[in-house]
C-alpha cells in the first residue's frame, strides 16, 4: 500500500513553456504532500509543502509565482513551473505520508518527473 | 535546507563484500530514516530508526543512531550488484507531518 503516482515522467518542452506536474496518492489521502528538487548527483531540496485546501508553503528562495502548487483534493497535488527557462531543467520528486498526525512514518516518494528545457 | 554529511560520497565495493555509510545531522530529531534511490528514479524507504532506539535490522541492513553524536549508519551486509544506488538518510523532526530533511547520500557502486 502507500502508493504514490507522478505523472508525466519526463517532460521535454522550449523555453517559455509552463509545464504542470501531477503527484497522486493512489490508496491513501494526503492532506499534506511534499515537492522536492534535485539537481544531478545531488540531493532532495524541499521546495514546498502542498496543503490541501488552502495555500501551499514555500521554502525560502522557491519563488511562489514561478513554482504554482495546487492541492485540490485529498488525492492530487500538481506543480506548475511556469514560463520554464533552461535552469529550471531539473528532477523533481513529490512525496506524502500515508498517515495523519504521525510523526514516525516514512514518507512515500512517487517516481520523480525529469523536466528539460530546451 | 540540508540536515548534515553522508560519508562517504561515493563508495565502490565488489559483491559479497559489506557497505557501510555513515550520516550526520544538526538539529535534534524524532527519527532519522534511510532511503535509496536508483538512478533517474524517485526513493524508496528502507529503514526507519527512532530516536530512543540505537539499532535496527531488516534483512541486510543494519541501521545505528547515536543521538549523542548526532550520527546513524547503514550497514548493508553481503552486497550484490543490485545494491548499486544512492542511499540518502533524513531526520524527521517532532512535529508529525513535517517535510524531511535529507543528507548529500552516498553513491554505492557494487561490481560483481
Amino acid at each position: 500500500g502507500a502508493v504514490v503516482s507522478q505523472h508525466p515522467s519526463w517532460v521535454i518542452c522550449k523555453s517559455g513553456t509552463s509545464v504542470k506536474i501531477e503527484c497522486r496518492s493512489l490508496d491513501f489521502q494526503a492532506t499534506t504532500m511534499f515537492w522536492y528538487r534535485q539537481f544531478p548527483k545531488q540531493s532532495l531540496m524541499l521546495m514546498a509543502t502542498s496543503n490541501e485546501g488552502s495555500k501551499a508553503t514555500y521554502e525560502q528562495g522557491v519563488e511562489k509565482d514561478k513554482f504554482l502548487i495546487n492541492h485540490a483534493s485529498l488525492t492530487l497535488s500538481t506543480l506548475t513551473v511556469t514560463s520554464a527557462h533552461p535552469e529550471d531543467s531539473s528532477f523533481y520528486i513529490c512525496s506524502a505520508y500515508a498517515r495523519q498526525g504521525d510523526s514516525g512514518q516514512p514518507q512515500h516518494f512517487g517516481d520523480g518527473t525529469r523536466l528539460s528545457i530546451l | 535546507s540540508q540536515q548534515g554529511e553522508e560519508d562517504p560520497q561515493a563508495l565502490s565495493i565488489q559483491e559479497g563484500e559489506n557497505a557501510t555509510m555513515n550520516c550526520s545531522y544538526k538539529t535534534s530529531i524524532n527519527n532519522l530514516q534511510w532511503y535509496r534511490q536508483n538512478s533517474g528514479r524517485g526513493l524508496v524507504h528502507l529503514i526507519l530508526i527512532r530516536s530512543n532506539e540505537r539499532e535496527k535490522h531488516s534483512g541486510r541492513l543494519r541501521v545505528t543512531l547515536d543521538t549523542s553524536k548526532k550520527s546513524s549508519s547503514l550497514l548493508i551486509t553481503a552486497s550484490r550488484a543490485a545494491d548499486t544506488a544512492s542511499y540518502f538518510c533524513a531526520t524527521g523532526a517532532n512535529q508529525a507531518g513535517t517535510a524531511l530533511i535529507f543528507g548529500k547520500g552516498t553513491t554505492l557502486s557494487v561490481s560483481s
